[in-house]
């Protein structure tokens, strides 16, 4: 079964400042991999998905991501962090599940606050 | 917005009522996923309906049921609450069950007391 961990439950930062958010995963396939950001009273936005294209994924509001096989990693960064920034992180694997459904695994969520 | 509706907003129940929450998926998306979300907790998968059909369960007991229409549209009925039922109910619609991209309603934020 896939899983995936993310190591850190809160991060905070300064505006201005890059962003971290670390996810390792294990899984025994090729692995689709995404980021969610959920902002607080609001539902779960796609923020960048990873598909065995190319590694490095570019997603919204300056996100990108870094898809490294043999560290299982997909770390989140964002060079500059804004305040709208602020919000609940996911990171997500996708399975098969039963029947022809893809089921998603979901980490805890990294809390990112950003200071001014 | 990502054109997936979810109503209530919000509910208040007590412990042993039932409730029904809905969801409606995004134009052309034929499969719906339901999620339960705990406070300071990831989403949780309850199940997932694909051209009315169940298509796939997480490890939600048997008092969690639901529903697909024919428009694609979804209920999730939940019987005999139970004050661990508190939570944000969301829903998600995908063009395909096989499609690994899903699209999020705004939740439903029920309590149970």
């Amino acid at each position: 079964a896939q899983s995936v961990t993310q190591l850190d439950s809160h991060v905070s930062v300064s505006e201005g400042t890059p962003v971290l958010l670390r996810c390792n995963y294990s899984s025994s396939y090729s692995p689709s991999l995404f980021w969610y950001v959920q902002h607080p009273n609001k539902g779960l936005q796609l923020l960048l998905k990873y598909t065995s294209a190319a590694t490095l994924v570019k997603g919204i509001n300056g996100f990108e991501a870094e898809f490294k096989k043999s560290e299982t990693s997909f770390h989140l960064t964002k060079p500059s962090a804004h305040m709208s920034d602020a919000a609940e992180y996911f990171c997500v694997v996708s399975e098969p599940g039963a029947g022809n459904n893809r089921k998603l695994i979901w980490g805890l969520g990294t809390s990112l606050a950003v200071n001014p | 917005e990502t054109g997936v509706t979810q109503s209530p907003t919000h509910l208040i129940k007590t412990r042993g009522q039932q409730v029904t929450l809905r969801c409606s998926s995004q134009s052309g998306h034929n499969t719906v996923s339901w999620y339960q979300q705990a406070l300071g907790q990831g989403p949780q998968f309850i199940f997932q309906y694909y051209r009315e059909e169940e298509n796939g369960r997480g490890n939600f007991p048997p008092r969690f049921s639901g529903l697909q229409f024919p428009n694609y549209s979804s209920e999730l009925n939940v019987n005999a609450l139970e004050l661990d039922d508190s939570a944000l109910y969301l829903c998600a619609s995908s063009l395909l069950a096989t499609q690994e991209t899903q699209y999020f309603g705004p939740g439903t934020r029920l309590l149970v007391l």
